[in-house]
């Protein structure tokens, strides 16, 4: 079974521009989580979506949004770049059980986003 | 909300045992996952425990007490492939998981 895939791998912005980041979840996942982790903040949850639909957000500023397609296939956009958005950004799927079941996030191998 | 505590460094030498603990202090639990990440690379699951107790996988051992708050990761005879973050995560009363800021294991020679 293929895993998680993002694209871009990397990806070099400049302060002011908006950018679109992809995820391919694992095939029958339904559940995609996005993280942005930086050296000193460690892996901080953005948001999650089920079924199209956004089930959890983190604590980030309304730059950061994201979609779900019909297919699970998720893309997250940044808009109005700033410097500190500099991260990796990094995609998980689960298959969506319920709360107390062992449902794994698999993650993807991130996107690195540099923001000059 | 949820918070998360690990060590950020420890180090260890190679064929040793070395235990890396957690405590968390969150709104509900439904279970809680250990990550190893190496530099540059995703992270990857290792250990899920929702119940109290020990759960044993090959050279690792998660045990987790939900009265306490805390876990621990065990990872025997190490090898200097162990060498990476590992990241100890808690998924509270939603579906979000919510991630320490990982420790940072060396295994030295």
């Amino acid at each position: 079974k293929a895993g998680v895939t993002q694209t871009p791998r990397y990806l070099i912005k400049t302060r002011g521009q908006q950018v679109t980041l992809s995820c391919s979840p694992i095939s029958g996942h339904r559940s995609v989580s996005w993280y942005q982790q930086t050296p000193g903040q460690g892996l901080q949850f953005l948001f999650e979506y089920f079924s199209e639909t956004q089930r959890n957000k983190g604590n980030f500023p309304g730059r950061f949004s994201g979609r779900q397609f019909s297919n699970s296939r998720s893309e997250m956009n940044v808009s109005t770049l700033e410097l500190g958005d500099s991260a990796l950004y990094l995609c998980a799927s689960s298959l969506g059980l319920s709360l107390g079941s062992a449902d794994t996030q698999y993650f993807g191998p991130g996107t690195r986003l540099t923001v000059l | 909300g949820q918070n998360i505590d690990q060590p950020t460094e420890m180090t260890a030498t190679e064929g040793a045992i070395v235990q890396i603990n957690c405590t968390y202090q969150t709104s509900g639990f439904n279970g809680l996952f250990w990550y190893q990440q190496h530099a540059g690379e995703a992270p990857t699951f290792l250990s899920y425990n929702v119940l109290d107790g020990l759960e044993e996988k090959g050279r690792f051992s998660s045990f987790l007490s939900r009265s306490k708050g805390y876990s621990y990761l065990l990872l025997k005879e190490l090898q200097m492939k162990d060498s990476a973050s590992y990241l100890c995560a808690v998924r509270g009363s939603n579906y979000k998981l919510t991630f320490g800021k990982g420790t940072l294991l060396t295994v030295n020679p």
